[in-house]
C-alpha cells in the first residue's frame, strides 16, 4: 500500500498563477484534510473531507477550492495564487480500521513569486 | 477552540538522556496524538491516546484527562531521534469528524 500520496512535491507559481494539489489514499479512509504548515505557526486545517460528497472549510479556508472527486481522492486548488500561499501543505487521511489516527502525505513546498 | 501549548519549543540533549516534551490543551479532548516530523520530510503517527499510558520502544506517551496535560518521553535519546515532535487534540464531540488542532511543535535536537 502506498498510504497517503501527494502531487506535486514541488512547485513555483507566480503571483496570479493557478494550480491543483493532487492528494490520494488507498486506505478505504471515509475521512481527508489539507494542511498548510508555515514557520512558527505549526499545522493549519484549510479544508476537510469527512466523507465521500461531503467538504468543509478549517481555519484557514480562503483562497483555496477543494473537490472531493471520490473515497481515494481530494484536491486543493488555488484560483489565484498570491505570496501568502508560499507554505508546504499535507494531506492526511483518517477513518477504519485506525479509527482516529491521521496519516500524512510527503507534503507539496510551495512557493509563490 | 481549543489551545495547544507545547513546551519546551527547542530542546538540545546528549546522546543517552532521558527527554521530556510537555503539551497542555484548554478544553475537553476525545484523543491526544503525538506526531514526528524529521528535518524536510513528512510527518508520522507515534501516539494515540485518550487515557492513561501508551509505550512503544523507548517512546512513552502518559496523559493526564484531569488536568489536561500530556507528556512525551525518550528514554535513552539518539541522535536519529532529532525531529519536530507535534502534539495535536481531537474535541471531545468525536463523531466521524477526526479533526486535530496541533501545537506548533518542539524542536529535539540530540547531539552524539
Amino acid at each position: 500500500n502506498a498510504g497517503v500520496t501527494q502531487t506535486p512535491k514541488f512547485q513555483v507559481l507566480k503571483t496570479g498563477q493557478s494550480m491543483t494539489l493532487q492528494c490520494a489514499q488507498d486506505m478505504n479512509h471515509n475521512s481527508m484534510y489539507w494542511y498548510r504548515q508555515d514557520p512558527g505557526m505549526g499545522l493549519r486545517l484549510i479544508y476537510y473531507s469527512a466523507s465521500e460528497g461531503t467538504t468543509d472549510k478549517g481555519e484557514v479556508p480562503n483562497g483555496y477550492n477543494v473537490s472531493r472527486l471520490n473515497k481515494r481522492e481530494f484536491s486543493l486548488r488555488l484560483e489565484s495564487a498570491a505570496p501568502s500561499q508560499t507554505s508546504v501543505y499535507f494531506c492526511a487521511s483518517a477513518g477504519s480500521p485506525h479509527i482516529g489516527e491521521q496519516f500524512f502525505g510527503p507534503g507539496t513546498r510551495l512557493t509563490v513569486l | 477552540k481549543n489551545e495547544v501549548e507545547q513546551s519546551p519549543q527547542n530542546l538540545t540533549a546528549q546522546e543517552g538522556e532521558f527527554i521530556t516534551i510537555n503539551c497542555s490543551y484548554s478544553v475537553g479532548i476525545s484523543a491526544l496524538h503525538w506526531l514526528q516530523q524529521h528535518p524536510g520530510g513528512g510527518i508520522v503517527s507515534l501516539f494515540m491516546l485518550s487515557s492513561g499510558k501508551k509505550k512503544h520502544g523507548r517512546l512513552i506517551a502518559t496523559i493526564n484527562i484531569q488536568e489536561k496535560h500530556s507528556s512525551l518521553h525518550i528514554t535513552a535519546s539518539h541522535p536519529r531521534d532529532s525531529a519536530v515532535y507535534i502534539c495535536a487534540v481531537r474535541g471531545a464531540s468525536g463523531g466521524s469528524n477526526y479533526k486535530l488542532t496541533f501545537g506548533k511543535g518542539t524542536l529535539l535536537t540530540v547531539n552524539p
